[in-house]
């Protein structure tokens, strides 16, 4: 089993809608969660970026935590074909030098 | 302002040669890491610097080198290609502070083909 399981897709939704990108973990000790966003044949940029427990919100998304749960969720609203790309998430425990990655969910935003 | 630059951006390689990835940041970061990018398996880290002249070792070490020659650049060094190696190298410093809070800064990536 993995430390940190993401479904690959690919979501494809039309343009406006709301999109839910999801994330399981394994390590209760993860207390940094992020979220990364990478353009085909780019780098990862950072997206959001959240301490512990709660909620986020930067603009059209929102990330949540739920430890208890271990699942973290990244919420884009009215969606643009801007946003097509493949998004990461990754967290670490209080040492920040081993980030894991989930393997990224694909999305494309369809005009 | 460049952040992190990457070179070569592809390259080919025979089973067995040797190559080094070179990375540079011009963000006054202490902590500079390699990662691999493979199909369905995400990021995987291969080394990482906490800070100016020291390097450990990540999730898959295995077959490679790192050099942190100063505080600006990380090298990752391929003794003896093999196939497996074929993949996408990402090399990221980190932010500390600001709107990045602790994530990783990268660069746009170097695509090895081993063969």
């Amino acid at each position: 089993q993995k430390e940190v399981e993401q479904d690959p897709g690919p979501l494809s939704v039309p343009e406006g809608a709301i999109v839910s990108l999801n994330c399981t973990y394994s390590n209760s000790a993860f207390q940094y969660f992020m979220w990364y966003r990478q353009y085909s044949r780019k780098g990862p940029e950072l997206l959001m970026y959240t301490y512990s427990s709660g909620n986020k919100e930067d603009g059209r998304f929102t990330a949540q935590v739920d430890k208890s749960s271990k699942y973290i969720s990244l919420f884009i609203r009215d969606s643009q074909p801007s946003d097509s790309a493949t998004y990461l998430c990754a967290m670490s425990a209080s040492n920040n030098n081993d980030m894991r990655f989930g393997a990224g969910t694909r999305l494309t935003v369809k005009p | 302002n460049a952040g992190v630059t990457q070179t070569p951006k592809f390259q080919v390689l025979k089973t067995g040669q040797s190559m080094t990835l070179q990375c540079a940041q011009d963000m006054n970061h202490n902590s500079m890491y390699w990662y691999r990018q493979d199909p369905g398996m995400g990021l995987r880290l291969i080394y990482y610097s906490a800070s100016e002249g020291t390097t450990d070792k990540g999730e898959v070490p295995n077959g490679y080198n790192v050099s942190r020659l100063n505080k600006r650049e990380f090298s990752l060094r391929l003794e003896s290609a093999a196939p497996s190696q074929t993949s996408v190298y990402f090399c990221a410093s980190r932010s500390v502070a600001g709107r990045g809070g602790y994530g990783y800064t990268f660069g746009s990536g170097t695509r090895l083909t081993v063969v």
